[in-house]
């Protein structure tokens, strides 16, 4: 079945510590999206791209960086510079249409 | 910027119809479209608007006025599993690529 896989579902980092969260879909699809939600919020971009090899950040990038050396791969890299980042994350692609598809997320929590 | 603004909670009966509003303010416009995310999930797509009017799928139906920077998800006949969030987004294609500004969402609550 297609889809987009994210892992790990949990994740805890102590302060100081860079995590890397994985996004990996075989839908196919040029472009990808990592967006994180506060509880009781909407999403907001942090990075995306259209094809590989290129990025560009969103509107909440800065603690953020990302790669993506292949297609279906798109991982996500939470560093010590982002200050508050406990946070709901969710990776979603699409084609050239204007549905994006969301894999199931990935809770960081700081201890 | 862009910005979106979206009632924060509405509360029905089942079977009954709820109308749930979205207005924004954008720069580069290219559509409007709806995801509904159920508690802990991940956000579905339910539809998109790119031209003015009424696109109807299923007991959902979704309205767009783009000269009132408005629009509208309609959920009719409702079921105790329409119980979740409902987020508007609006569409920018820029020059990078077609991306997504989300509003702050709607949590529908579903009563028997």
């Amino acid at each position: 079945d297609g889809g987009i896989t994210q892992s790990p579902k949990y994740l805890f980092r102590k302060e100081g510590q860079n995590v890397t969260l994985s996004c990996e879909q075989n839908l196919n699809h040029d472009a990808m999206y990592w967006y994180r939600q506060d509880p009781g919020q909407g999403l907001r971009l942090i990075y995306y791209s259209q094809i590989v090899n290129d990025f560009q950040k969103g509107d909440i990038a800065e603690g953020y960086s990302v790669s993506r050396e292949k297609k279906e791969s798109f991982p996500l890299t939470v560093t010590s510079a982002q200050k508050n980042p406990t946070a709901f994350y969710l990776c979603a692609s699409s084609t050239a249409d204007n549905e994006q598809f969301f894999g199931p997320g990935t809770r960081l929590t700081v201890l | 910027g862009q910005s979106l603004e979206q009632p924060s909670e509405v509360t029905a009966v089942e079977g009954a119809i709820v109308q749930i509003n979205c207005t924004y303010q954008t720069s580069g416009f290219y559509g409007l479209s709806w995801y509904q995310q159920h508690d802990g999930g991940a956000p579905t797509f339910l539809s998109y608007n790119g031209l003015d009017g009424l696109e109807e799928t299923g007991r959902f139906s979704s309205f767009l006025s783009r000269s009132d920077s408005y629009g509208y998800l309609l959920l009719q006949e409702l079921q105790m599993k329409d119980s979740a969030s409902y987020f508007c987004a609006v569409s920018s294609l820029k020059a990078a690529g077609n991306k997504l500004t989300f509003g702050g969402g709607t949590r529908v609550l579903v009563k028997p």
